[in-house]
C-alpha cells in the first residue's frame, strides 16, 4: 500500500540553527499539509498546500516557518531559526483531493522528530 | 472555535472485553469526522471518516458512530494488538481544511 515517507525519522539541532524536514507524499494525491505534536499534546495543523502554494496556515506557521515542492515527488518544511519550543513531532501528510461533501482522507508519515537544545 | 474532546484518556481492558470511546466535538458545521489509530513513535493511521448523524462505519473489530454532538468507537471483543492511542478530529464546514485533532485515547488491552 502507497504510504507517505518522511526523513529523517530524529533531528538533533541547536538553537538558532536551520532545519528542512522532508516528506514524500503519496504519488498521485495532491493535498500536502504538515502537522505537529508536542509530547503529550494533541496533533495541531501547521499548513495545508496544494498547487504549489498556500492554502491555509495556522497560527503557529509564522514567518520562520517555510514550505516548499521542490520537484514532483518532495515536500519540504523548513524552519529557520529554531527554538526549544519547536521541538516536537513534525508529521507530513497527503490527501487526494477536497471537494464538495466528500472528503479524502489525509495519510500521514510517522514523522520527524525534531529536538532543539 | 473548534474543539474536541475525548474520553476516557486512557483504558485497560481484559482481552474480549468490549467498550466505548467517546469524542465529543463542537464544529461550526461538520464536514467530516475522522478517527485515526496511533501506535507509539509513528503518525496516525485513518480508520474512519464519517459526516452525518446516524452514520456508521465498521472494520473488524471497529465499529465507528456518530450523532450531531459525538462521536462513538465501539471496541468488540478486543485483542492485544488493538492496543494504541485512538485520536478523532473534525474538519469544519466553510472552506478550512485543517483537521482539530482531539488529545486521543490511550487503550491498553491485556492478554
Amino acid at each position: 500500500e502507497p504510504e507517505v515517507t518522511q526523513t529523517p525519522s530524529h533531528q538533533v539541532t541547536q538553537m538558532g540553527q536551520e532545519v528542512i524536514l522532508r516528506c514524500v507524499p503519496i504519488s498521485n494525491h495532491l493535498y500536502f499539509y504538515w502537522y505537529r505534536q508536542i509530547l503529550g499534546q494533541k496533533v495541531e495543523f501547521l499548513v495545508s498546500f496544494y498547487n504549489n502554494e498556500i492554502s491555509e496556515k495556522s497560527e503557529i506557521f509564522d514567518d520562520q516557518f517555510s514550505v516548499e515542492r521542490p520537484d514532483g515527488s518532495n515536500f519540504t518544511l523548513k524552519i529557520r531559526s529554531t527554538k526549544l519550543e519547536d521541538s516536537a513531532m513534525y508529521f507530513c501528510a497527503s490527501s487526494e483531493r477536497v471537494w464538495g461533501s466528500y472528503n479524502s482522507p489525509l495519510h500521514f508519515g510517522n514523522g520527524t522528530r525534531l529536538t532543539v537544545t | 472555535e473548534d474543539q474536541v474532546t475525548q474520553s476516557p484518556e486512557a483504558l485497560r481492558l481484559q482481552e474480549g472485553e468490549s467498550s466505548s470511546l467517546n469524542c465529543s466535538y463542537t464544529v461550526s458545521g461538520l464536514r467530516g469526522l475522522f478517527w485515526y489509530r496511533q501506535d507509539p513513535g509513528k503518525g496516525p493511521e485513518f480508520l474512519f471518516t464519517l459526516y452525518s448523524a446516524g452514520e456508521e462505519k465498521e472494520k473488524e473489530r471497529l465499529k465507528a458512530t456518530l450523532t450531531k454532538k459525538e462521536s462513538f468507537l465501539h471496541i468488540t471483543a478486543p485483542k492485544p494488538e488493538d492496543s494504541a492511542t485512538y485520536l478523532c478530529a473534525v474538519q469544519a464546514r466553510g472552506g478550512s481544511e485543517k483537521l482539530v485533532f482531539g488529545k486521543g485515547m490511550k487503550l491498553t488491552v491485556n492478554p
